[in-house]
């Protein structure tokens, strides 16, 4: 699975947007770009993945850029619930579907 | 309600002593992961199970068994648990189709002393 690249950390001002980038530069045709999130010490929660157009749910929007090496998650409205560390994962669809964490972004929403 | 629970979900026990963390998930999936994390070290996968009677060695799995006798269940044996393995225990599942989105149980602390 490729490697990604994400910030540490970053603040954002509640009810402001987050954007969080993430580098896959090296990610394959056939591989899928996963954002996970992690509230504290609680397990990791789906947020949303995509292979190749933007993608929205009720949480978050994905956009990748068009060479795929790179993508944003965007938290429209930032909360204070949403601050977590937020994972940005490449891997292929089936087989194993190991997960590989990197460090993450630790996002945090200020008041 | 769709979910993993693990039981404990938190344990102080001494080296050598036998310990089960037991996970269970009502979603009719067919893989099951054990995930430990560490401080700086991230979330590493332990073992994981592609079916009933299916196991195999993630990154992890020394000191560690499985086994997956249901297909809601997935334990995580200890035989004789050291120090080096105290730590946050994840076990997670996920189906064969949609979005293959993995759901995480809330975690078990376990501290071996």
């Amino acid at each position: 699975d490729a490697k990604t690249t994400q910030p540490p950390s970053m603040d954002c001002a509640e009810g402001r947007a987050a954007n969080l980038p993430c580098n896959h530069s090296t990610i394959s045709g056939n591989e899928y770009v996963y954002w996970y999130r992690q509230i504290h010490s609680q397990g990791p929660q789906y947020i949303i993945h995509g292979l190749k157009n933007n993608e929205t749910n009720e949480m978050a929007s994905l956009i990748i850029t068009e060479d795929r090496k790179s993508s944003t998650l965007i938290l429209p409205h930032a909360t204070l619930r949403d601050t977590a560390v937020y994972y940005c994962i490449v891997r292929g669809v089936g087989g194993a579907q190991k997960l590989v964490f990197g460090q993450g972004t630790r996002l945090t929403i200020n008041p | 309600e769709a979910q993993v629970t693990q039981n404990p979900r938190y344990l102080i026990t001494v080296t050598g002593k036998k310990l089960t963390v037991t996970c269970s998930q009502n979603m009719n999936h067919e893989y099951m992961s054990w995930y430990r994390q560490d401080p700086g070290l991230g979330l590493r996968q332990i073992y994981y199970s592609m079916n009933v009677e299916v196991t195999d060695k993630g990154d992890v799995p020394e000191g560690y068994k499985v086994s997956r006798k249901e297909k809601r269940n997935f334990p995580l044996i200890l035989e004789s648990p050291s120090p080096n393995q105290t730590s946050l225990y994840f076990c997670a599942s996920s189906g064969w189709s949609g979005t293959y989105e993995q759901y995480f149980g809330p975690g078990t602390r376990l501290t071996v002393t």
